[in-house]
């Protein structure tokens, strides 16, 4: 089962390449961010989050980073594997009760 | 654990039919939420409950009901399908109000003709 539309961008890597995939997000006032991952049909999957006192992250082969400034997300996935082709969404919480909002996901596609 | 289970997985109704989508999660968590999910659009909250009895709109609660009389359930209500109901169904809890990571439901996709 398909979980998102036709039209999300899309980033096509080789197996082996690192892959950045980036969002912007809408609210200044946003103190905590998150990135998922949502393989098809499936629900979404939690990767590795970043509040708004740090600038970089690291798990594992994964790192986000933080542009305040331009408000700005990244994900990088280093040494990028055919199992990592999937959806990934970021979400901003900017207050209340987990108010995130998500973008809209890219679609990332690895060939072997 | 098992986590957070959904039930049914799909579903189709006619319009104007209701029906309730289930919501369970093990994990002792107090927060619990319903997002939809559409084409080409992120995920977005219907309800939340941020404990036992306690129950609160999100951005699109219009033709959704919730109640929360347990901590482990959170169903979803649809009083009268439409169509544009049809979308897939998601299910998340966490362990703090904010700030902490969600667990998400398999999700449940409806239909409306």
């Amino acid at each position: 089962g398909e979980s998102v539309g036709l039209h999300l961008p899309t980033l096509s890597v080789q197996e082996g390449d690192n892959s950045i995939i980036n969002c912007a997000y809408s609210n200044s006032a946003s103190d905590y961010f998150i990135w998922y991952k949502q393989e098809s049909g499936k629900g979404p999957q939690f990767i590795i989050d970043i509040r708004s006192n740090m600038d970089k992250r690291q798990g594992q082969r994964v790192t986000v980073l933080l542009n305040k400034t331009v408000k700005h997300l990244s994900l990088q996935i280093a040494a990028t594997q055919p199992g990592d082709s999937a959806v990934y969404f970021c979400a901003e919480n900017s207050g209340g009760f987990q108010k995130l909002v998500f973008g809209t996901g890219t679609r990332l596609l690895v060939s072997p | 654990n098992a986590g957070v289970t959904q039930t049914p997985k799909f579903q189709v109704l006619k319009t104007g039919q209701s029906m309730t989508l289930q919501c369970a999660q093990d994990m002792n968590h107090e927060y619990m939420s319903w997002y939809r999910q559409d084409p080409g659009m992120g995920l977005r909250l219907i309800h939340y409950s941020v404990g036992a009895g306690i129950t609160d709109q999100g951005e699109v609660p219009n033709g959704y009901n919730v109640s929360r009389s347990t901590t482990e359930d959170f169903p979803l209500r649809l009083l009268s399908a439409a169509p544009s109901q049809t979308s897939v169904y998601f299910c998340a809890s966490s362990y703090e109000s904010r700030g902490t990571e969600q667990y998400f439901g398999p999700g449940t996709r409806l239909t409306v003709t």
